[in-house]
């Protein structure tokens, strides 16, 4: 089945710069790869996500790159602000009859001021 | 901004005992889900639900499981005998449109299970 391979597991940055996660997927057929930020105590909140038949897409300070030949896929966060600081998960899903996203394992990114 | 709601957002049992995590999802939505994570690993995907049935469910999901919308709002799951492994936090989610034809899943904060 299908498998989600993230990196960096943590991830630490200064305010303004740039934070790149990353991460691989095994299902050449998975079609749609969301974003999800995890702020402590709460939920998995969609920040971002790309279909097959993008290869970037772009919300302000928040980009996602698909690279569907290698298997891939990036989260960019620019101008980093505190206020980033939370894990993050990359996600995907297969068309073929299925419901579930399946998920990496986390990046904790931390913006120090 | 409507939202996802679970209760109780932490609740303590005992091995054996019968749990139920309750969920409202968002009104107009039609897909359900639960999701658990188990503290310091991956969100995983249990069951999903439509139209009163479960649409597809994980080799998580055993026996043991049970989901209902017992009213128009509700969504629980049912843990009938929690085991020790049970522990984790558990994610409802809702999407107005189904996960297999790309519905965008939107989370509510969690309820943890602590299995002593």
């Amino acid at each position: 089945g299908e498998n989600v391979e993230q990196h960096p597991s943590t991830l630490s940055v200064q305010e303004g710069d740039s934070a790149v996660i990353k991460c691989t997927y095994s299902d050449s057929a998975s079609n749609y790869f969301p974003w999800y930020k995890q702020e402590l105590g709460k939920g998995p909140q969609l920040i971002i996500d790309i279909r097959s038949n993008v290869g970037e897409k772009k919300d302000q300070r928040i980009a996602v790159t698909l690279n569907k030949t290698a298997k891939h896929f990036s989260l960019h966060i620019t101008e980093t602000q505190p206020e980033d600081s939370a894990v993050y998960f990359c996600a995907a899903r297969s068309p073929y009859n299925t419901d579930k996203l399946i998920f990496g394992t986390g990046t904790r990114l931390q913006v120090f001021p | 901004e409507p939202e996802v709601t679970q209760t109780p957002s932490h609740q303590v049992t005992q091995m054996g005992q019968e749990v139920i995590l309750r969920c409202v999802p968002i009104s107009n939505h039609l897909y359900f889900y639960w999701y658990r994570q188990i503290l310091g690993q991956k969100v995983e995907f249990l069951v999903s639900f439509y139209n009163n049935e479960i649409s597809e469910k994980s080799e998580i999901f055993d026996d043991q499981f049970s989901v209902e919308r017992p009213d128009g709002s509700n969504f629980t799951l049912k843990i009938r005998s929690t085991k020790l492994e049970d522990s984790a936090m558990y994610f409802c989610a809702s999407s107005v449109a189904s996960g297999r034809a790309g519905g965008e899943l939107f989370f509510g904060e969690g309820s943890r299970l602590t299995v002593l």
